[in-house]
């Protein structure tokens, strides 16, 4: 199993410009989750979804959207980048949520808008 | 509203026990989890608690619950410099289906 697959590792965008942010796990997860990580902020939740489907808002959801077409799938697109967007983003999935399960986290994506 | 706050640094030295804590507001919180998150890594979890209980050991990791005052905290004992890194703590509620992470505390461990 690859786990919870997530690409590009980097990214330097222009202001304004979009782009999709993609995020995969082999683990038949149905909680799929993005997270944004800012110094002196921890993650924040910006989009997540509880099954194929489904997605709904989190914590910070202004400037992104989701989508779960297939349960393996979660990517987010950034629709007009802007320097605020610059962080670090994660994905994560987890066999359900509110349990004594774990959820499994990619490497991340660092995204810079210039 | 859901609020995890933790301090953004502890320093200790090696063999040292550290107590990185964490307070939370939501009183409806059911599991809360302690995340490990290594330099340029994902996050993964370390350990977790129902809320229901007041304390879980598991080797060197001890969690303690203080549910009345909304306060979490994570004890490493014989800290190494293999712990050096950013740990969260983070909630769940039985009414949402938010994973909902703290500021985090940087870790550092000295020789």
């Amino acid at each position: 199993n690859a786990g919870v697959t997530q690409t590009p590792k980097f990214q330097v965008l222009k202001t304004g410009q979009s782009m999709t942010l993609q995020c995969a796990q082999d683990m038949n997860h149905e909680y799929m989750s993005w997270y944004r990580q800012d110094p002196g902020m921890g993650l924040r939740l910006i989009h997540y979804s509880v099954g194929a489907g489904i997605t709904d808002q989190g914590e910070v959801p202004n400037g992104y959207n989701v989508s779960r077409s297939t349960t393996e799938d979660f990517p987010l697109r950034l629709l007009s980048a802007a320097p605020s967007q610059t962080s670090v983003y994660f994905c994560a999935s987890s066999p359900q949520i509110g349990a004594d399960t774990e959820a499994f986290f990619g490497q991340g994506t660092r995204l810079t808008v210039v | 509203g859901e609020d995890v706050e933790q301090s953004l640094f502890l320093s200790v030295r090696e063999g040292d026990s550290s107590v990185i804590n964490c307070t939370y507001t939501d009183s409806s919180s059911t599991y809360l989890y302690w995340y490990k998150q290594e330099p340029g890594a994902g996050l993964q979890l370390l350990t977790y608690i129902f809320s229901n209980m007041d304390m879980k050991q598991d080797q060197r990791l001890t969690v303690l619950l203080n549910k009345k005052d909304k306060h979490l905290s994570l004890r490493i004992a014989d800290t190494q410099t293999g712990d050096s890194a950013i740990y969260f703590c983070a909630e769940t509620h039985y009414n949402t289906d938010k994973l909902i992470f703290g500021t985090g505390t940087r870790l550092q461990v000295f020789p």
